[in-house]
């Protein structure tokens, strides 16, 4: 049971690129989220899903976009790469209570 | 604005002692807590959690407390052990809401 999955672990962008941060989880869970962690700033939920088909904006939603195809997948989508969004991205899942969480993509853009 | 507050970022304590961690709330319509810890390079894991009807929960080494008048609650850990050096974070919600608000997180150290 490989729990939830993201890929990339580790990537660097240019300013202006654009990229999909893979999320997928195989514990049939409805519920799907995308975090970012900033140093000492805590975990800000940028986009989450309450069912395939069905997304909606978090805290922190400017500059990502997400889709909902799927049970399993939920990608993140950075259309125009910004420095302010050099951080580390944490996927996460969840069936009503507590969430389980990817291992994180770290992302620098420069 | 941030709903959940967790002061005093880093914590050093000794191997064997009690470590406390201390979490604030403003939503006074949040009734279900969970404390999530984090080692570098992974992903937060599950802790420990209460609901608003308890004023305590106990799970081997780590209890935590609510107080809801104060809006406060707290993650002890007796004995802490070296392998507790970690980030805590206390997240707080409305059960079956499955929006999770996060605090910033403590950095705990160990001493062994």
């Amino acid at each position: 049971n490989a729990g939830v999955t993201q890929t990339p672990k580790f990537r660097i962008l240019k300013i202006g690129q654009s990229m999909t941060l893979q999320c997928t989880q195989d514990m049939n869970h409805n519920y799907m989220y995308w975090y970012r962690q900033d140093p000492g700033m805590g975990l800000k939920l940028i986009y989450y899903s309450v069912g395939a088909g069905i997304t909606d904006k978090g805290e922190v939603p400017n500059g990502y976009n997400v889709s909902r195809s799927t049970t399993e997948d939920f990608p993140l989508r950075l259309e125009l790469a910004a420095p302010s969004q050099t951080s580390v991205y944490f996927c996460a899942s969840s069936m009503g209570d507590g969430y389980t969480f990817g291992s994180g993509t770290r992302l620098t853009v420069v | 604005d941030q709903q959940v507050k967790q002061n005093s970022p880093s914590l050093s304590v000794q191997e064997g002692r009690i470590s406390i961690l201390n979490c604030d709330y403003t939503n006074s319509m949040f009734d279900y807590f969970l404390w999530y810890k984090k080692y570098p390079a992974e992903g937060p894991t599950f802790l420990i959690s209460i609901s608003s009807i308890k004023d305590k929960n106990e799970d081997g080494r780590f209890t935590v407390f609510l107080n809801k008048s104060a809006k406060h609650l707290s993650l002890h850990i007796v004995p802490s052990q070296p392998g507790d050096s970690a980030v805590y974070f206390c997240a707080a919600t409305l059960y079956g809401n499955n929006r999770l608000a996060f605090g910033k997180g403590n950095q705990v150290v160990v001493i062994p």
